[in-house]
């Protein structure tokens, strides 16, 4: 039990084009699903916590219209990462947070290339 | 801030020597600390929370609160433990702040 689905797993994308990730909780419903960035050798650093059917919550320094993020229903939560720059080039992933106790489960995380 | 501390990058031992892994947290509340575990090619898995008080896969890790340490330990350490290793805690937020890392390889 406890699946996050992460889609797509790897991404190539020219400069200037958007790109929409999707993070899935398989057998579970998430209030609150997390995204993250990790650059190589580096830990995870939050971005956002997106709440079902309001806005999300951005961490400082991280731009809101740049990273759009959407959480529509209790098991989907996407990000789109807006006119994509060579700098966005990184390794995203999400996490669904599960139960009263909150424990969050990661999706197998997806790697943007911008060229 | 909130700041979770893993000094080691890498931690290197042979199969069968004890296993620590060093986590500090900085001093806020009540936090809940966390111990994470990605293997190769895998996603991020929860290994273990301190609330818990349980061994899984062997591994222990109790809260010094006066140390503000959280650290991870094996008392034989196995070829399969080899995995990248993230601390994080949890304050009055659902956010997880994570450490940088302990890289552990287990040699035969």
């Amino acid at each position: 039990g406890a699946v996050v689905s992460q889609h797509p797993s790897w991404v190539i994308c020219k400069s200037g084009t958007s790109v929409k990730i999707e993070c899935r909780s398989l057998d579970f419903q998430a209030t609150t699903m997390f995204w993250y960035r990790q650059f190589p050798k580096q830990s995870l650093m939050l971005m956002a916590t997106s709440n079902e059917g309001s806005k999300a919550t951005y961490e400082q320094g991280v731009e809101k219209d740049k990273f759009l993020i959407n959480h529509a229903s209790l098991t989907l939560s996407t990000l789109t990462v807006t006119s994509a720059h060579p700098e966005d080039s990184s390794f995203y992933i999400c996490s669904a947070a599960l139960g009263l106790d909150g424990i969050q489960y990661f999706g197998a995380g997806t790697r943007l290339s911008v060229l | 801030a909130q700041r979770v501390t893993q000094p080691e990058k890498l931690l290197s031992v042979f199969k069968g020597a004890p296993v620590e892994l060093k986590c500090n947290y900085s001093y806020s509340g009540s936090p809940e600390l966390f111990w994470y575990v990605q293997y190769s090619r895998q996603r991020l898995q929860l290994l273990l929370r301190h609330i818990s008080r349980e061994s899984i896969k062997g591994f222990t890790a109790d809260l010094n609160k006066g140390e503000t340490s959280f650290h991870l330990k094996k008392p034989f350490a196995q070829e399969e433990d080899s995995a990248m290793y993230y601390c994080a805690r949890r304050g009055n937020t659902d956010k997880l702040i994570f450490g940088t890392g302990t890289r552990l390889q287990v040699f035969p």
